[in-house]
This record gives structure tokens, C-alpha cells and sequence, in this order.
């Protein structure tokens, strides 16, 4: 069981728009910046968001973050066949002192 | 270009201990924090620790607190998780990773296996 709540996976068509989303509390993500990281299959993950909707250099504009409260989303805009991957989000924990992850999101290009 | 590279999975009985190795390069070691993240296979990921520039300060996931140690060496550029006492659950992919500010992770190494059976 995860601290941070994310759905098992989302589908979208090519060329569309998909929203992923993390739902935590107000000691992690109501307090500490959310980061979003894309692992591709076989592979480390890699940094996509960091401070809730920045992007580092190298990340195209279609990957963006947002944050109210105790939840964030991750939107992904002209969907890619390449960008198939587990999605996590991932903060502090203030309460725990810890680092926490959501469970991943399978994301599917059909 | 940051490099981060693991070193020291294997197979290992439980109740038994390894060290895993991390050596960093392309950026000043000794200005970071650094973390270990795990991934059990199938499964997502887990933070198991960070460790401030100077080692002064470590924080661990409760499921490790006792039995993991983690350390730097930063004359060597080099990061260490000393794995005690493990368990078959303690199966899984250790990735170094930089930390940069707000929990960012910001460069990960390729990951190193850890694989905790009889």
C-alpha cells in the first residue's frame, strides 16, 4: 500500500491528451513539492516534473505537473507510442521523514 | 555528463549482508545529497534512504531502519549501502540516485540486483 494514490493505468489514443493523477495528504503532498519520474520499460526512471511543474532540460512541453492541495497531476499532451512507460510521483513525507512514491501508473499508447 | 554506477548485487541467503557500491561522475559529489531507491521485481518503486553532503544526516524507510547503513565516501565519489540481516523481501533493484532539492531525483543510475533466497 502506497502513501501516494495513483491509478493502475490509463489509455489514450495517439496524438491525444491523458491526465495522471496522485493523491496524497496534507503531510506529503499538502507540505513538499511533487516530482514525476517516466520509466520506460527495462530501464531506470528518469526525472520528468520536478517542484510540482517544472521540467528539466531535455523534457519536451508536452509532459506538464500541477498541484492543489494534497494532490497533484501529471498531463501528457499528443500522445506518443514511445511515451509507454510506468508514471510514479514522488515527494517527502513530513510526518513519516520519509520519501514516498505513488504505486505507478501503466500508460498505454493504443 | 553525471554518471552514477552500482556495484555489489547478487544472491545472498537470508539473515545475510551485502554492500552495495555507487561511484559518481560528471558533477561535485561532495554538493549533493544522495539516496538509494529499490524495486522489487514487478512492482514500484521504493525510497530507502538519503544521506546529506557530509553523512551528517541519514534517513531511512522504517522496513530497513536497524538493518541498513548508508554511507559516503566523498574523497572517492563513492556512496554505500550496507545491507544487514536481509530478508526476502529485500529482493529488488537498488538504484543510487542524486537528490536534488525537494526530493527531487534528479539522475539515476542503471540499478543493481539484489536477490535474497535460500
Amino acid at each position: 500500500q502506497s502513501v501516494l494514490t495513483q491509478p493502475p493505468s490509463v489509455s489514450a489514443a495517439p496524438g491525444q491528451k491523458v491526465t495522471i493523477s496522485c493523491s496524497g495528504s496534507s503531510s506529503n503532498i499538502g507540505k513538499n513539492y511533487v516530482s514525476w519520474y517516466q520509466q520506460l520499460p527495462g530501464t531506470a526512471p528518469k526525472l520528468l516534473i520536478y517542484d510540482n511543474n517544472k521540467r528539466p532540460s531535455g523534457i519536451p512541453d508536452r509532459f506538464s505537473g500541477s498541484k492543489s492541495g494534497t494532490s497533484a497531476t501529471l498531463g501528457i499532451t499528443g500522445l506518443q507510442t514511445g511515451d509507454e512507460a510506468d508514471y510514479y510521483c514522488g515527494t517527502w513525507d513530513s510526518s513519516l521523514i520519509a520519501g514516498v512514491f505513488g504505486g505507478g501508473t501503466k500508460l498505454t499508447v493504443l | 555528463e553525471v554518471h552514477l554506477v552500482e556495484s555489489g548485487g547478487g544472491l545472498v541467503q537470508p539473515g545475510g549482508s551485502l554492500r552495495l557500491s555507487c561511484v559518481a561522475s560528471g558533477f561535485t559529489f561532495s554538493s549533493y545529497w544522495m539516496s538509494w531507491v529499490r524495486q522489487a521485481p514487478g512492482k514500484g518503486l521504493e525510497w530507502v534512504a538519503n544521506i546529506k553532503q557530509d553523512g551528517g544526516e541519514k534517513y531511512y524507510v522504517d522496513s530497513v531502519k536497524g538493518r541498513f547503513t548508508v554511507s559516503r565516501d566523498n574523497a572517492k565519489n563513492s556512496l554505500f549501502l550496507q545491507m544487514n540481516s536481509l530478508r526476502a523481501e529485500d529482493t529488488a533493484v537498488y538504484y543510487c540516485v542524486r537528490l536534488a532539492a525537494r526530493q527531487a531525483l534528479d539522475y539515476w543510475g542503471q540499478g543493481t540486483l539484489v536477490t535474497v533466497s535460500s
